[in-house]
């Protein structure tokens, strides 16, 4: 049982750039998430998805997509690269049972230069 | 004011001591609390949740729940350096679906 698993784990971008990371869970969870923590700060809450095929914003969504297509796979679109973005990236998921939390992903750390 | 506060700390106790760690939360119509912990460089793990008033013990960690003053703690007994990390309190908000709303996060050290 893997649990939630995100790839790449580094990368290294130039300005301009795009790339996906890429999200996979197997718990056959609806809800999935993705969150971006800056240095020293807390989570921020960029796209999330309740369910396939639907997908909604969160708090800071621009310069980001996502699409659900399965069940299992939550991808995260980065377009046009900016130093902004450079941040660790968390992707998580959650069934719909009460009183229980996020299962996270080891995370994929994004360096834009 | 944010929707979950969070101490950012750090918080540095010594080993054995107790930590205690406080999270208050402005949505009065919030159903349940999680504490997470975070190590450097790593991802966030659930500890614990707690939903109803009270205290909800487990091993060295207890959680306390106080829905009328809209607080929710976390207290480590015999703190141990290797619970040095970052605590992340999340809400359950009402409405919400199954989203969380996270703090900030307080940074523990514990020096032996």
């Amino acid at each position: 049982n893997a649990g939630v698993t995100q790839t790449p784990k580094f990368r290294i971008l130039k300005i301009g750039q795009s790339m996906t990371l890429q999200c996979t869970q197997d718990m056959n969870h609806n809800y999935m998430y993705w969150y971006r923590q800056d240095p020293g700060m807390g989570l921020k809450l960029i796209y999330y998805s309740v369910g396939a095929g639907i997908t909604d914003k969160g708090e800071v969504p621009n310069g980001y997509n996502v699409s659900r297509s399965t069940t299992e796979d939550f991808p995260l679109r980065l377009e046009l690269a900016a130093p902004s973005q450079t941040s660790v990236y968390f992707c998580a998921s959650s069934s719909n049972r009460d009183n229980y939390g996020y299962t996270f992903g080891s995370g994929t750390r994004l360096t834009v230069v | 004011q944010k929707e979950v506060e969070q101490n950012s700390g750090p918080l540095s106790v010594p080993e054995g001591a107790i930590a205690s760690l406080n999270c208050t939360y402005s949505d009065r119509g919030s159903q349940s609390f999680f504490w997470y912990r975070q190590y450097s460089g790593k991802s966030p793990e659930l500890i614990m949740f707690i939903y109803s008033n009270g205290d909800k013990e487990d091993g060295r960690f207890t959680a306390q729940l106080n829905k009328a003053s809209q607080y929710v703690s976390l207290l480590i007994r015999d703190s141990q350096p290797s619970d040095s990390a970052t605590y992340l309190c999340a809400v359950k908000r009402n409405n919400a679906g199954n989203m969380l709303t996270f703090g900030g996060g307080t940074r523990l050290m514990v020096k032996p």
